[in-house]
C-alpha cells in the first residue's frame, strides 16, 4: 500500500524567504511523485511531478522538488516566497504501474507568507 | 483546450437524498477519476472510469456509483446521502500521459 506524509499541516515563511515544504512517501514499488497547489475554493493545479527521469525536478513558479530514494523524500522548495504562493499543498504518490492513475495524497500543507 | 469542468459548482442536499455530480473531462482524455476531499484533508480516491468501465475503486461503499460516457465525460451518483459526504468532489481526466489534470470542484453540503 502507498502513502504520503507530509510534515507540518501548517507552514509560515517571510516574503523573500525560503520554502520548505516536506514529503515522504512510501510505496512497494517504483513511484511517480507530484505536488499539486490548491487555492482558495478552487481545484488542485499540478506544480511539478516526478516520473523516474531526472531526480531534480523543476515546476511552475519558481518551485522545484528533489526525489530522494534513500530517505523516500520529495521534498518541495523555493528560493523566495511570494505573496501568491500562499495556498495549500499537496504531495501525491501513484504507482508506476499502466492503467491506473489513482493517487494517493497526503493531509497537505497550508502555507501562508508574512509581509 | 478546454480543461476539466465540474458541475454545478454548490449543492445542498438534505440526509437520506441523492445526488448526481458532472464532469467534462479535458480534450481527448479517456480516462476520468473521482475524488472526495473532505474539509482540511487532502483528496481520497473514490474511482477511475476508462473508455466507460470502472477499472479501479477506492474505499468507498457501493452507494458511490458513477458512469463514463462515449463523449468521455462522468456523473458521481450519491445515494442516501449521509452527513459525512458533506465535501469538495474533484473530477480529474487524463489520457496515456503520466498526469491527471483537476476540475474545480463541486460543494456538497449535506443537512
Amino acid at each position: 500500500a502507498q502513502s504520503v506524509t507530509q510534515l507540518g499541516s501548517h507552514v509560515s515563511v517571510s516574503e523573500g524567504a525560503l520554502v520548505l515544504l516536506r514529503c515522504n512517501y512510501s510505496s512497494s514499488v517504483p513511484p511517480y511523485l507530484f505536488w499539486y497547489v490548491q487555492y482558495p475554493n478552487q481545484g488542485l493545479q499540478l506544480l511539478l511531478k516526478y516520473t523516474s527521469a531526472a531526480t531534480l525536478v523543476k515546476g511552475i513558479n519558481g518551485f522545484e522538488a528533489e526525489f530522494k530514494k534513500s530517505e523516500t523524500s520529495f521534498h518541495l522548495t523555493k528560493p523566495s516566497a511570494h505573496m501568491s504562493d500562499a495556498a495549500e499543498y499537496f504531495c501525491a504518490v501513484r504507482n508506476a504501474g499502466a492503467g491506473s492513475y489513482q493517487l494517493t495524497f497526503g493531509k497537505g500543507t497550508k502555507l501562508s507568507v508574512i509581509p | 483546450e478546454t480543461g476539466v469542468t465540474q458541475s454545478p459548482t454548490h449543492l445542498i442536499k438534505t440526509r437520506g437524498q441523492q445526488v448526481t455530480l458532472r464532469c467534462s473531462s479535458q480534450s481527448g482524455h479517456n480516462t476520468v477519476s473521482w475524488y472526495q476531499q473532505a474539509l482540511g484533508q487532502g483528496p481520497q480516491f473514490i474511482f477511475q472510469y476508462y473508455r466507460e468501465e470502472e477499472n479501479g475503486r477506492g474505499n468507498f461503499p457501493p452507494r458511490f456509483s458513477g458512469l463514463q460516457f462515449p463523449n468521455y465525460s462522468s456523473e458521481l451518483n450519491v445515494n442516501a446521502l449521509e452527513l459525512d459526504d458533506s465535501a469538495l468532489y474533484l473530477c480529474a481526466s487524463a489520457s496515456s500521459g503520466d498526469t491527471q489534470y483537476f476540475g474545480p470542484g463541486t460543494r456538497l453540503t449535506v443537512l
